[in-house]
Formats: C-alpha cells, structure tokens, sequence
C-alpha cells in the first residue's frame, strides 16, 4: 500500500517550452502532496507544498509563476515547470501524506526534466 | 533554524561488515526523525521513523538507529551489510504538525565492496 508515482519519470524538452509533471497517490487519497528538486549529490529541497483544493504554499526563493502546481484532487497533484530554461534541469520529487500517522510521507521515484 | 547534517559524503564498508551513518539535527522542539534510502531509478523508501518512546529503533531491512536527544544524533546502523546496501542514504526531520514537509540532510552515499 502507500503507492505514490510520478509521470513521466524523464523527459527532455526545449528551452522555452513548458513540462508537466503528475504525481499520483494509487492506492489512498492524499490530503497533502510535497513537491521536491534534488540536484546531483544533493539533498531534497522542498519546492512547494499543495493541499488539495486550494493554492500551493511555495518556500522561499521558489518563483510560484514558474512552477505552477495544481492539486485538483486527493490523488493527483501536478507540477508544471513554465518556460524552462536549463537551469531548471533537475530531478524532481514528490511525496504525498495519507492523512494518517504522524507526518508519514510517501516518495514518488521522481522524475528526471533536462532543458536543452 | 532547523537544519540536519549527515558529515560524511560517501562510506565504503566490506560486505558482512557493519555500518553506522551518523546524521546530526537542529531543532527547537522535540523532533520527528526519519532515516531514508534512495536506489537508483527508485523513489525513497522509509527505513525507519522516531517519535518518541525508546530510543533504539528498528526498521527494514535489519538497519537499526539509536536516537540520543544529548547529541542531537539519530545514526543509523547495520550489524552486517550486504552488497544489495549499497544507495544514498538521507535523514529527515518533521514538525509534529499535520501536513509538515521534512527537512532533509544532504544523503550519504554508501558503497559496499566485496
């Protein structure tokens, strides 16, 4: 159980174009999904968090035009990178909390973005 | 600030030998503690959680971690490690509260050799 995955798991786009990333929680309805971006040999940064049915609260520093997230429902959250530049290649994940538990979260394998 | 620190980048252990990954924390108030391992191509899988209670900790996979509030420390630890160990490993603290996203350390990258 707790199954969370993520679409696509890479893609390569143009400078310029925009990306969309899905996160879905399979097997449970997700009240709150975390979006991340990992560079290489670093840590999770967290990028946004999202509950369902209302605006993304973004953390300092992460350009909420760029990155619009969307949590239209208890089960899929997006993620759109707008314009990409290749600064914004990187691996993004995202996780999702049941509801249930103390703070439990549930990683998606994320997904690889390369702006060319 | 809240911050967590995991001081060593990559370890390389024997196969069979054992392990301990140290991961430090900062925090105001008593802290959730998690420890995370990232395989290639695959999401993160929790290996074990603290909240409270005792201090020693079982999780998956045989991997164990001792919570010491006095150092501010949640190592991670392993009697025997086996090749299929071998990942990036990361520590995580969370607020007590509903819907708290985690504050990451910066991973530790473990080899394991034959």
């Amino acid at each position: 159980g707790a199954v969370v995955s993520q679409h696509p798991s890479w893609v390569i786009c143009k400078s310029g174009t925009s990306v969309k990333i899905e996160c879905r929680s399979l097997d449970f309805q997700a009240t709150t999904m975390f979006w991340y971006r990992q560079f290489p040999k670093q840590s999770l940064m967290l990028m946004a968090t999202s509950n369902e049915g209302s605006k993304a609260t973004y953390e300092q520093g992460v350009e909420k035009d760029k990155f619009l997230i969307n949590h239209a429902s208890l089960t899929l959250s997006t993620l759109t990178v707008t314009s990409a530049h290749p600064e914004d290649s990187s691996f993004y994940i995202c996780s999702a909390r049941t509801g249930q538990g103390l703070n439990e979260q549930f990683f998606g394998p994320g997904t690889r973005l390369t702006v060319l | 600030a809240q911050s967590v620190t995991q001081p060593d980048i990559h370890i390389t252990v024997s196969e069979g030998a054992s392990l301990e990954l140290r991961c430090n924390y900062s925090y105001g108030a008593t802290p959730y503690l998690f420890w995370y391992v990232q395989s290639p191509g695959q999401g993160l899988q929790l290996l074990l959680k603290y909240f409270s209670g005792d201090t020693l900790v079982q999780g998956i996979k045989g991997f164990e971690a001792e919570f010491k509030r006095s150092q501010s420390s949640v190592n991670l630890r392993k009697p025997s490690v086996h090749w299929s160990d071998a990942a990036e490993y990361f520590c995580a603290v969370g607020a007590g509260q509903a819907g708290t996203a985690l504050i990451f350390g910066k991973g530790t990258t473990l080899s394991v050799s034959s």
